[in-house]
């Protein structure tokens, strides 16, 4: 049972566009979200998070939107560069569970120069 | 300021083995949770220590164990080992439990043959 699904396995975006990745989950404790973003033989390296206090996050060329009633997140990168090409993760936790995140299958985004 | 810091990167066993992974999380974090990387199963939540204690544990069997030791650094122990135990092996380290941003190591890679 996937509790977290990322349903674009890959993304192909030209250099300056938007990239828009996608987040679904299905369990309604949940209530803490990330993004990594991940190079082969890498660890993921965190990019922004979301409480679900909120339904918008910002750091600079990234944006997370929650909404929490559909159960939906996305990571917005504007403008995208070649240097974002890579696969991205979106992780779930539940409230005071601790750090157990749940992730996401992950989106391979390929920015085209 | 040094990023989490996995030993060995690279591991070669033998079926029935047992082996042991350490990770020193970034100085101040008290939490460290471990995950393992397939390709099949994607990224699955191990354990998580903080203070010392086990505070969460995912869906694996007792083979898989773990230990948190008062500077915060942690050790993971596999015992019997099998062939599916081949994998990425991630640690993560945050500064709370909750709620916080989780940084990975590179993560050790465990050939089981």
């Amino acid at each position: 049972d996937q509790q977290v699904k990322q349903n674009s396995p890959s993304l192909s975006v030209q250099e300056g566009r938007i990239s828009i990745l996608n987040c679904d989950y299905t369990n309604s404790m949940f209530d803490y979200f990330l993004w990594y973003k991940k190079y082969p033989a890498e660890g993921p390296t965190f990019l922004i998070s979301i409480s679900s206090i909120k339904d918008k996050n910002e750091d600079g060329r990234f944006t997370v939107f929650l909404n929490k009633s559909a159960k939906h997140l996305s990571l917005h990168i504007v403008p995208s560069q070649p240097g974002d090409s890579a696969v991205y993760f979106c992780a779930a936790s539940p409230w005071e569970a601790g750090n157990m995140l749940t992730f996401g299958g992950g989106t391979r985004l390929m920015v085209k120069p | 300021k040094a990023g989490v810091t996995q030993t060995p990167r690279y591991l070669i066993k033998t079926r029935g083995q047992q082996v042991t992974l350490s990770c020193s999380p970034i100085s101040g974090h008290r939490s460290v949770s471990w995950y393992q990387q397939t390709p099949g199963q994607g990224l699955q939540f191990l354990f998580e220590y903080f203070s010392e204690t086990q505070r969460n544990k995912g869906n694996f069997p007792g083979r898989f164990s773990g230990r948190q030791f008062s500077n915060s650094r942690s050790e993971m122990n596999v015992s019997t080992l099998e062939l599916g135990d081949s994998a990425l092996y991630l640690c993560a380290s945050s500064l709370e439990t909750g709620e916080a941003e989780a940084f990975f190591g590179q993560g050790t890679r465990l050939t089981v043959v």
